[in-house]
């Protein structure tokens, strides 16, 4: 099953605090895992992204943990601002064959509050 | 570096009609992806083109179709448009190989009436 299952749907955060965002995927054939922001009338915007040899990356506020053997992935908005206000994509790319396909989990839309 | 361009940025037509939408990726890619991104079903892969050949194809029917040219430039193409086809259409390009970082350009508002 090539699906990537987002969480929450939407959230609300306040000013100076932590946005936490999760996905889960099923199929184990998945070698990249990007995170993506996009602004209403923009394309989505490459954050951060990991590979499974490693259960974190940080890079800035933004941080990702990964567990795999639980098949879950989560992006940490540390100190999140208004402007991280966007829809959040997470992704993952099977391993099989010369692509650079990518599956997209539903998005997650965070508002942050001043 | 100029980013991937994609135009038109936004298009209207008629049930019936088809479109063709194009993209110029970011100087060096050679990896071209097109994706669907609509409210109910999300970010849904279209296809990928790599030194002209279609590398991959995602679930949608015959009507979608694509090609890339010796300059890695893309365009795709949607016949017998259907009210559903309604969608934002987003072309990503890349580095040749896998795993390699994917740029979105800022994609094209198609809308069918």
């Amino acid at each position: 099953q090539q699906q990537v299952k987002q969480s929450p749907q939407s959230l609300i955060v306040q000013k100076g605090g932590i946005s936490i965002i999760n996905c889960a995927y099923e199929n184990t054939a998945f070698d990249y895992f990007p995170w993506y922001q996009q602004f209403p009338g923009k394309g989505p915007a490459l954050l951060i992204a990991i590979r499974p040899d490693v259960s974190e990356k940080k890079e800035g506020r933004f941080t990702i943990s990964f567990n795999k053997s639980a098949k879950q992935f989560s992006l940490h908005i540390m100190d999140s601002q208004p402007g991280d206000s966007a829809t959040y994509f997470c992704a993952a790319a099977p391993q099989h064959g010369a692509t650079n396909k990518l599956i997209f989990g539903t998005g997650t839309l965070l508002a942050v509050q001043p | 570096k100029a980013g991937v361009t994609q135009t038109p940025r936004y298009l209207i037509k008629t049930r019936g009609q088809q479109v063709t939408l194009s993209c110029s990726p970011i100087s060096g890619h050679r990896s071209v992806s097109w994706y669907q991104q609509t409210p109910g079903q999300g970010l849904q892969f279209l296809f990928e083109y790599f030194s002209e050949t279609q590398r991959n194809k995602g679930n949608f029917p015959g009507r979608f179709s694509g090609r890339q040219f010796s300059n890695s430039r893309s365009e795709m193409n949607v016949s017998t448009l259907e009210l559903g086809d309604s969608a934002l259409y987003l072309c990503a390009s890349s580095l040749p190989g896998r795993l390699n970082e994917q740029y979105f350009g800022p994609g094209t508002r198609l809308t069918v009436t």
